[in-house]
C-alpha cells in the first residue's frame, strides 16, 4: 500500500489568509493525486485531480501542485465556505489510500 | 448529472454480514468502476474496494477476505456485502464512481449511509 501523509493535520486561518496544505506519498506517485474537501456530516467533493487540474465548478482560489512524492493544494484567499476537512488521495494503484486529512479552523 | 445513493440496513449484529446498495440515477452504470468507501466516526477515509461492470474487482488487501462486490446493470445498480462485522466496522459507508480516465478520481459521490455493528 502507498502511505499518504499530510500536513499539518490541522490549521487555524482567517478569511482571506493564503492556506498551504502538503500531501506527501512513501514513494512515487506521479501526478496521480487528487484533493478532496469534505464538510461535517457531509460526502468529500473533488476538488483537484491529476495533481494540478482543477474539477469543473470549483473555484479558482484552489490550486494544485507536485508530482513524484510531494504535493501541494493552496487556497489562496480563504473564504467561510472553505471552513472544512481536505483529504489527499493516490490513484496511482490499488488499493487507493488517503491522506489522514487536514482540518481547516476558523482563527 | 449522475447521482448515486446509498441503502441498506442502519444496524448489524457482530458476526453476520452487511449489506448494502448503491442506486446510480441521471446516467449509465455501464463503462465505469463503482468503489465502495468508509469512514468511522472522526476519523479518515478508507478505500474499501471496487467494481467494473463488467464484474471485475479490485479489493482492498486488508479487507479482501471478508468483501464481496456485485454489480447488476439491468438495475443500475451495485452492492457490496461485507461478513463476519465487528464493532470497527461501524463506520459512514459510501459508494462513488472511480474515473478511469486521466483524472482517476472518485466522482461523485453518494450522501453516505451510516452502518453500526451492535448486539
Amino acid at each position: 500500500d502507498i502511505q499518504m501523509t499530510q500536513s499539518p493535520s490541522s490549521l487555524s486561518a482567517s478569511v482571506g489568509d493564503r492556506v498551504t496544505i502538503t500531501c506527501r506519498a512513501r514513494q512515487s506517485i506521479s501526478s496521480y493525486l487528487n484533493w478532496y474537501q469534505q464538510k461535517q456530516g457531509k460526502a468529500p467533493k473533488l476538488l483537484i485531480y491529476a495533481a494540478s487540474s482543477l474539477q469543473s465548478g470549483v473555484p479558482s482560489r484552489f490550486s494544485g501542485s507536485g508530482s513524484g512524492t510531494d504535493f501541494t493544494l493552496t487556497i489562496s484567499s480563504l473564504q467561510p465556505e472553505d471552513f472544512a476537512t481536505y483529504y489527499c488521495q493516490q490513484s496511482y494503484s490499488t488499493p487507493r489510500t488517503f491522506g489522514q486529512g487536514t482540518k481547516v479552523e476558523i482563527k | 448529472q449522475v447521482q448515486l445513493q446509498e441503502s441498506g440496513p442502519g444496524l448489524v449484529k457482530p458476526s453476520e454480514t452487511l449489506s448494502l446498495t448503491c442506486n446510480v440515477s441521471g446516467g449509465s452504470i455501464s463503462g465505469y468502476y463503482w468503489s465502495w468507501i468508509r469512514q468511522p466516526a472522526g476519523k479518515g477515509l478508507e478505500w474499501i474496494g471496487r467494481i467494473y461492470t463488467s464484474g471485475n474487482t479490485n479489493y482492498n488487501p486488508s479487507l479482501k477476505s471478508r468483501v464481496t462486490m456485485s454489480v447488476d446493470t439491468s438495475k443500475n445498480q451495485f452492492s457490496l456485502k461485507m461478513s463476519f462485522v465487528t464493532a470497527a466496522d461501524t463506520a459512514v459507508y459510501y459508494c462513488a464512481r472511480d474515473v478511469e480516465d486521466s483524472s482517476r478520481s472518485f466522482d461523485p459521490w453518494g450522501q453516505g449511509t451510516l452502518v453500526t455493528v451492535s448486539s
